[in-house]
């Protein structure tokens, strides 16, 4: 069955510090995509990045960097130099491969609250 | 694109009686969901829709629950009998497809469901 783990309820970090929110996937299928999403406090769920399962290569945009290893079944996302701005909630999520299922099944979110 | 919009943003109903959600997805997104978050939680699958056809429902889906997309465009989510344990926000999102950049979800602002 298809799960995705977010151990960390609650992160507080101190603005500019770095901060890794941790993601581990289960899935019996051979290809599937990895995403983050982001909920500020408005409410709605904006997409970050999109991963699939033969692309293990890392990828960074501007502050946001995101490690997929295949082998830890992880797929961790890093903010560098974090902003007010980051506070959140940040939901990694599963889906299952092209064309098949058609399930997103998400964690249970990390809270990232920025200090300023 | 004027992405995904849910009517309405809120809702304050008495145990007992019916609600009914309205989404409208983008406009080329021939695949709709339903999703239900509650506090602290990531959103849980509840049904899902390509075009007019609703092809899964999940076990939270009770017999109370029906969702209909009549013309594959807008969608509707109706609760009838509402009990305490319904109150969420209840999210819409949609997708072009499952094939690579159409792979991502796009979510509307949710509809938040209060009931007494």
């Amino acid at each position: 069955a298809q799960k995705v783990t977010q151990a960390q309820t609650e992160i507080s970090v101190v603005e500019k510090e770095d901060v890794t929110l941790d993601c581990v996937y289960e899935t019996r299928d051979t290809t599937y995509y990895l995403f983050w999403y982001k909920q500020p406090p408005s409410g709605e769920l904006v997409f970050l990045i999109r991963r699939n399962s033969f692309d293990e290569q890392n990828e960074i945009s501007g502050r946001y960097s995101w490690n997929f290893q295949k082998s830890t079944s992880s797929f961790n996302f890093t903010i560098t130099a974090s902003q007010v701005v980051d506070s959140a909630v940040y939901f990694c999520a599963l889906s299952e491969a092209e064309g098949t299922g058609n399930q997103f099944y998400f964690g249970t979110g990390t809270s990232l609250t920025v200090i300023p | 694109d004027t992405g995904v919009s849910q009517d309405p943003r809120h809702k304050i109903t008495k145990r007992g009686q019916n609600v009914t959600f309205r989404c409208d997805p983008i406009s080329e997104h021939n695949r709709l969901y339903w999703y239900r978050q509650t506090l602290g939680q990531g959103p849980e699958f509840l049904t899902y829709f390509q075009n007019e056809a609703q092809l899964e429902k999940s076990r939270l889906l009770s017999d109370r629950f029906s969702a209909e997309r009549p013309k594959g465009s807008f969608s509707t989510l109706e609760i009838q009998r509402t009990e305490q344990g319904d109150s969420a926000m209840y999210l819409c999102a949609s997708r072009r497809g499952t094939r690579g950049n159409e792979n991502v979800l796009t979510f509307g602002a949710g509809s938040r469901l209060t009931v007494l």
